[in-house]
């Protein structure tokens, strides 16, 4: 059954570091997203990205953050400048059609950041 | 704006138990769809159901039944007969089609199953 990988599984940082996420989404999928989990709390939105454009960010996506499809199969959040409360664990998801609503999105299994 | 609200933060059962996980959304939208994810401690997040807001049937698949009531603005999922393995943080989601579809979570509810 296809799958949303990424990679690495956990990363430490220096705070003031750039560190980049590494997502590849389920192959026919059209939709990319990316989400963050501070730990022991919810799950929260980050960025939708379609047809190589941001088509939602939240609030908590600032300038510190970008997103890049760097290739057909790659799908990278990238942070210029880690912040100590950066650490989380960020999850990628994909969806086939719709932004996210219509069609269910499928997540990988995430990468934890720790930023020292 | 939308909100979902899983009031209980930790439950703890004994394997065999039937246990009841609540889940309460707000929206103004007439479409919508409400998603349960498991995360299990190796901390992945694992699509359970979605369900759109024009069927209230409920649904059953194995040991997993979710029960979806528009009159009370709840969808609440059910785990019968629970396992070791059902341990894990269930989170209740609401996307609205009115908006940017873009699904809020709630807080999730810790599910301890005990042998």
């Amino acid at each position: 059954e296809p799958e949303v990988t990424q990679t690495p599984s956990h990363q430490v940082t220096q705070m003031g570091q750039e560190v980049i996420l590494r997502c590849v989404p389920i192959s026919n999928h059209l939709y990319f997203y990316w989400y963050r989990q501070i730990l022991g709390q919810k799950v929260e939105f980050l960025v939708s990205f379609y047809n190589n454009e941001i088509s939602e960010k939240s609030e908590i996506f600032d300038d510190q953050f970008s997103v890049e499809r760097p290739d057909g199969s790659n799908f990278t959040l990238k942070i210029r400048s880690t912040k100590l409360e950066d650490s989380a664990m960020y999850f990628c998801a994909s969806s086939e059609f719709q932004r996210g609503g219509t069609d269910t999105q499928y997540f990988g299994p995430g990468t934890r950041l720790t930023v020292l | 704006a939308q909100k979902v609200t899983q009031a209980q933060t930790e439950i703890s059962v004994v394997e065999k138990e039937d246990v009841t996980l609540d889940c309460v959304y707000e929206t103004r939208d007439t479409t919508y769809y409400l998603f349960w994810y498991k995360q299990p401690p190796s901390g992945e997040l694992v699509f359970l159901i979605r369900r759109n807001s024009f069927d209230e049937q409920n649904e059953i698949s194995g040991r997993y039944s979710w029960n979806f009531q528009k009159s009370t603005s709840s969808f609440n999922f059910t785990i019968t007969a629970s396992q070791v393995v059902d341990s894990a943080v269930y989170f209740c989601a609401l996307s609205e089609a009115g908006g940017s579809y873009i699904p809020t979570f709630g807080r999730g509810t810790s599910l301890i199953v005990h042998p």
